[in-house]
């Protein structure tokens, strides 16, 4: 079976300074994963993804995300927060060979000004 | 990026009334769609599969004669809550793949459907 885990309820970081966004995954098999962001009674939307290649992603919004096969996570990254950037955060894994994502329990990021 | 639009936005029902909730893709064709719920402060739980032209997939233990999923076309999927009770109140999100190479390909999201059952 596999899960996606996002051990930190909640990160709060000062505007400018970095943001890291923990996830760590149990795939059997080749993982495949996902970023998402919720904004307040919204749908997710999309930052980046890891299929194969290279281990950085980079994607929406200035975001980019670490694929660490060893350590089993994709933690996602920003250089220098926004406190636009204060939403919750989804990391997601699909199952290779299946169609469903599988959620992390969600980060609730809050930047202050 | 791909575009879903979900609606109504927000519906307030009477227990025992049916509601349903309209998911389209706008600028690509989506041969699967996903239905998720989300409680409040919660992550989303994959309700059921929607593939066009065929029966939907449901998860363990999600009714599918109470929620039922109709994907008649390429661009859209609906959900109707058959007989609500108060609950079924949730936030429902759909889905759309973007893609034909199957689970590699995104999955974009509609912004949500808030359901009040009274």
């Amino acid at each position: 079976a596999q899960s996606v885990a996002q051990p930190e309820d909640q990160v709060n970081v000062a505007e400018g300074n970095p943001l890291t966004v923990k996830c760590t995954y149990s795939v059997s098999g080749n993982p495949y994963l996902f970023w998402y962001v919720q904004y307040p009674n919204r749908g997710l939307q999309f930052l980046l993804k890891y299929i194969t290649g290279d281990n950085l992603v980079k994607g929406s919004y200035g975001f980019e995300a670490e694929f660490n096969k060893s350590q089993t996570s994709f933690h996602l990254k920003k250089p220098s927060a926004l406190v636009s950037d204060s939403a919750l955060y989804f990391c997601a894994a699909v199952k290779a060979a299946g169609n469903k994502l599988t959620f992390g329990g969600g980060t609730r990021v809050l930047v202050k000004p | 990026g791909a575009v879903v639009s979900q609606h109504p936005s927000w519906v307030i029902c009477k227990s025992g009334t049916s509601v349903k909730i309209e998911c389209r893709s706008l600028d690509f064709q989506a041969t699967t769609m996903f239905w998720y719920r989300q409680f409040p402060k919660q992550s989303l739980m994959l309700m059921a599969t929607s593939n066009e032209g065929s029966k939907a997939t449901y998860e363990q233990g999600v009714e599918k004669d109470k929620f039922l999923i109709n994907h008649a076309s390429l661009t859209l999927s609906t959900l109707t809550v058959t007989s609500a009770h108060p609950e079924d109140s949730s936030f429902y999100i759909c889905s759309a793949r973007d893609g034909v190479a199957g689970y590699t390909d995104t999955q974009y999201f509609g912004p949500g459907t808030r359901l009040t059952v009274l």
